[in-house]
């Protein structure tokens, strides 16, 4: 079985500021892991992605994360936060059977960025 | 090209009405996926359909099913609608359900409100 974590359900920061959300799994096969991005009243979409290869992914947006298996962590970084990542962030996982299209998802991570 | 469209965007339907929802992949995508999004449960995986056949089924009740048309479109039914039905529904299309190298596009999803 597959699970993650998001630690902290809100978080706020300045803008210019770094930005770290958290993101734990479970899993016990080798894992995928995702990090998406929700605006209101949207769909979801893709930040990055990891999927065994280089443990540092870069993805869109300046975001940043870095897969750590002895720590079950998959932490989602911005050295600096631009009013426009206010959004709803969610971690996700699946397996080498599932590619992307069976994922389970944190409980998700409102950012918010005060000016 | 055009990205994953879900129709209709927003419905509002009686306690135990029936429902279906309706999901065209982007071209060329052979993969659907659907989730459920509540405040108070998060994303959950509902179904996976690949060339037409049910691949993977979340735990949801046998009121809600799925399928998939030749042309890779999916339609979601919930029969005997209840108030925890409520929720945004989302579909997710990707080429192939293995590949770690696709990615899942998620439409904007389907607003659905039970009365």
């Amino acid at each position: 079985a597959q699970s993650v974590t998001q630690l902290g359900s809100h978080v706020s920061v300045s803008e210019g500021a770094l930005v770290l959300l958290r993101c734990n799994y479970s899993s016990s096969v080798p894992p995928y892991l995702f990090w998406y991005v929700q605006y209101p009243n949207q769909g979801l979409q893709l930040l990055l992605k990891y999927t065994s290869a280089a443990t540092l992914v870069k993805g869109i947006n300046g975001f940043e994360a870095e897969f750590k298996k002895s720590e079950t962590s998959f932490h989602l970084t911005k050295p600096s936060a631009h009013m426009s990542d206010a959004a709803e962030y969610f971690c996700a996982v699946s397996g080498p059977l599932q590619g992307a299209q069976k994922l389970v998802f944190g409980q998700g991570t409102r950012l918010t960025i005060n000016p | 090209k055009a990205g994953v469209t879900q129709t209709p965007r927003y419905l509002i339907k009686t306690r135990g009405q029936q429902v279906t929802l309706s999901c065209s992949p982007i071209s060329g995508h052979r993969s659907v996926s659907w989730y459920q999004q509540t405040p108070g449960q998060g994303l959950q995986f509902l179904f996976e359909y690949f060339s037409e056949t049910q691949r993977n089924k979340g735990n949801f009740p046998g009121r809600f099913s799925g399928r998939q048309f030749s042309n890779s479109r999916s339609e979601m039914n919930v029969s005997t609608l209840e108030l925890g039905d409520s929720a945004l529904y989302l579909c997710a299309s990707s080429l192939a359900p293995d590949s770690p190298n696709t990615e899942a596009f998620f439409g904007q999803g389907t607003r659905l409100t039970v009365v």
